[in-house]
């Protein structure tokens, strides 16, 4: 089956510094979509970026993603991170066999000053 | 963007009894899921529902969760009997076809069995 993984579960970074989120990823499945959903406190999980196209870049609210099929990655980027990033980073994948989208575990982001 | 919306937003009630919770996905769309987020832990897959039916289902969509969408009203979640356990945040999600759409959360419903 499709499986999702986020190595780190909690990420910290200075404010102004480059931020990287890992997420590999496993499928049998040539046709899939990555997503990378943002959760802030108290709020409903929300797409942030969306590909299906094997290394193109895809960039939103200044991060940035590759899909990377020869890697199995969807790593989600942003080169100057900001307090306001602050918050939990799903990577998930969806497949044309299922009408559902298989989340990672969830990296939390802290930005601090 | 399009909103789902959830009520209630907050429910708390007494073990063993019979809660409903309620979804009013995006208007067009027509997958509707539910997920369970623990405090503190990653939000999990519970169930899909497409046409009437459920499509899929996980291991936490015990045999006292049900869903159903009677024709134009709420996707519902109805737990019965409640156990302590089941004390979380639910997310409802719609998204307007199959095929890899993105998935549009509500708000989310945090219930709270004692």
């Amino acid at each position: 089956g499709d499986s999702v993984t986020q190595t780190e579960g909690l990420v910290t970074v200075t404010e102004g510094l480059p931020v990287k989120l890992n997420c590999t990823y496993q499928t049998t499945y040539l046709t899939i979509a990555f997503f990378w959903y943002v959760q802030y406190l108290n709020e409903a999980p929300q797409v942030l970026l969306k590909s299906s196209t094997d290394n193109k870049r895809t960039e939103h609210q200044g991060f940035h993603a590759t899909l990377h099929k020869s890697s199995s990655s969807f790593h989600l980027q942003k080169s100057s991170a900001q307090l306001s990033d602050s918050a939990l980073y799903y990577c998930a994948l969806s497949d044309y066999s299922n009408n559902r989208i298989f989340f990672g575990d969830g990296t939390q982001l802290v930005v601090k000053p | 963007g399009p909103k789902v919306l959830q009520i209630p937003s907050h429910q708390i009630i007494d073990m063993g009894q019979m809660v409903t919770l309620n979804c009013d996905p995006v208007s067009n769309h027509l997958y509707f899921y539910w997920y369970k987020q623990i405090l503190g832990q990653q939000m999990e897959f519970l169930v899909n529902f497409y046409n009437g039916k459920v499509m899929e289902k996980s291991k936490l969509f015990k045999d006292q969760f049900s869903v159903e969408r009677p024709d134009g009203s709420y996707f519902t979640l109805k737990i019965q009997p409640t156990a302590l356990e089941d004390s979380a945040v639910y997310f409802c999600a719609s998204s307007p076809n199959t095929d890899q759409d993105t998935q549009y959360f509500g708000p989310g419903t945090r219930l709270l069995v004692l």
